[in-house]
């Protein structure tokens, strides 16, 4: 069965460090999600991308939040200058079309020192 | 935004029990999930049920779109059924998921 895979499962940084985190979505997919959750919170949304485009973002996609898809495969977050308070579980989803079913891939764990 | 409530906040179980989760939303939703969030942090799919009922197993799910609220059954818990269970629902055209709180299960052997 295709799944959303992300790369790397646990990246440590420091703080003011540019991270990239990836995504490779199921192949036949043409909405692209990136959502977090910080230690014990519930998950939030971040970033919809359709059509090589933002389709949607939160307040907390702010101006240190960029989203790319470089090629055909790839979807990455990038995080400009990072902050102790970026640290957190980071997920991608993707899914065949509007409203339809949301698939996660494993997440990856942010830890900004 | 629209608001996602999910009761109880805690439960804990005897392995063999079974179980009634619920999700409670403010407005009509176009999409509904229900994830287990496993101890290593993923977010494991298990039901995609914006309205009716579903069944996989020892789980089900049914969603009453009208009525804005779904239920997730679990039944004879086992021990690898510990985590934390999340809803979430999507409005019609918004393209995003808003998450409850989740309800952290703990079933004891």
């Amino acid at each position: 069965e295709p799944e959303v895979t992300q790369t790397p499962s646990h990246q440590v940084t420091q703080m003011g460090q540019e991270v990239i985190l990836r995504c490779v979505p199921i192949s036949n997919h043409l909405y692209f999600y990136w959502y977090r959750q910080i230690l014990g919170q519930k998950v939030e949304f971040l970033v919809s991308f359709y059509n090589n485009e933002i389709s949607e973002k939160s307040e907390i996609f702010d101006d240190q939040f960029s989203v790319e898809r470089p090629d055909g495969s790839n979807f990455t977050l990038k995080i400009r200058s990072t902050k102790l308070e970026d640290s957190a579980m980071y997920f991608c989803a993707s899914g065949v079309g509007l409203d339809y079913e949301q698939y996660f891939g494993p997440g990856t764990r942010l830890t900004v020192t | 935004g629209i608001q996602v409530e999910q009761s109880p906040p805690d439960l804990i179980l005897q392995e063999g029990a079974n179980s009634t989760l619920r999700c409670n939303f403010s407005d009509s939703v176009n999409n509904l999930q229900w994830f287990h969030q496993n101890p290593w942090g993923q977010l494991i799919n298990l039901f995609y049920i914006p309205s009716g009922t579903k069944q996989n197993g020892r789980l089900s799910a049914t969603t009453v779109a009208t009525e804005r609220y779904s239920l997730l059954y679990i039944s004879s818990s086992q021990t690898t059924d510990s985590g934390v269970y999340f809803c979430a629902v999507d409005l019609y055209n918004f393209n995003k998921f808003y998450f409850g709180s989740g309800t952290k299960l703990n079933v004891k052997p």
